[in-house]
């Protein structure tokens, strides 16, 4: 598809159970990203992927969240034993990437969104 | 730690009418970005400020960037009632390419 798609658009649990989020990024995007976006809180950064491997990790709120990324491509992110805090919208975006090492010389971050995924935990 | 503040948090503005948002930030960055989010929608990118004194325009908005200040406003010029949503300005980290994010601004145009 041409933009960011993620599954499911909606997800209930209840408090304690296991939710998988699925992010399939823009074709070639070599850069993901998780994001959340709750009320209180309003948009926070989650996680970083560069291809398969996550450089930064430093948003996510605990050890039960975990995110993977395989083949470069589409991404999940695992809450396990989910707290009703955790209740937001979780989105996604890709970008083409970051390439060369050197700030100076690496291309912009522009980065495209997905429409979420909202988690609600009863 | 990176910090983004956004000002007004809420506007309410009549059609017609010219207002400016305020976006500080509180460590140095080059990279500043403009989203727009609607309703159950998710972020719509607007616009890219690259270095200090970047201005771009699009519409009845126009961005600016003020790497120096730490500062970028976002500039609605005779407001119409389709630029009524949520904006957000987003400052790409030093440290990596994350965002910090703004609380955004939201916009209401009344008749």
């Amino acid at each position: 598809g041409a933009g960011v798609s993620q599954s499911p658009s909606n997800k209930v649990t209840e408090k304690g159970k296991d939710v998988e989020l699925r992010c399939d990024p823009i074709s070639g995007h070599t850069a993901l990203y998780w994001y959340r976006q709750s009320l209180g809180q309003g948009l926070e950064f989650l996680i970083y992927f560069q291809g398969n491997s996550a450089p930064d990790k430093s948003g996510l709120p605990s050890d039960r969240f975990s995110a993977e990324r395989t083949g470069g491509s589409v991404s999940t992110l695992t809450i396990q034993r989910t707290q009703q805090e955790d209740s937001a919208v979780y989105l996604c975006a890709s970008s083409s990437g970051t390439g060369g090492v050197e700030r100076r010389v690496r291309s912009y971050n522009e980065q495209f969104f997905g429409p979420g995924t909202r988690l609600t935990v009863l | 730690e990176l910090k983004v503040e956004q000002n007004p948090l809420f506007l309410s503005m009549q059609e017609g009418k010219n207002y400016t948002i305020y976006c500080n930030y509180s460590t140095t960055s080059d990279r500043l970005y403009w989203y727009r989010q609607d309703p159950g929608k998710s972020l719509e990118s607007l616009f890219v400020l690259l270095s200090n004194g970047a201005v771009k325009q699009e519409g009845r908005l126009m961005a600016s960037l003020d790497t120096k200040a730490r500062l970028s406003t976002l500039h609605i010029t005779a407001a119409v009632h389709d630029l009524s949503a949520t904006y957000f300005c987003a400052v790409e980290r030093n440290s990596g390419y994350a965002l910090n994010f703004g609380k955004g601004t939201s916009l209401l145009v009344t008749p």
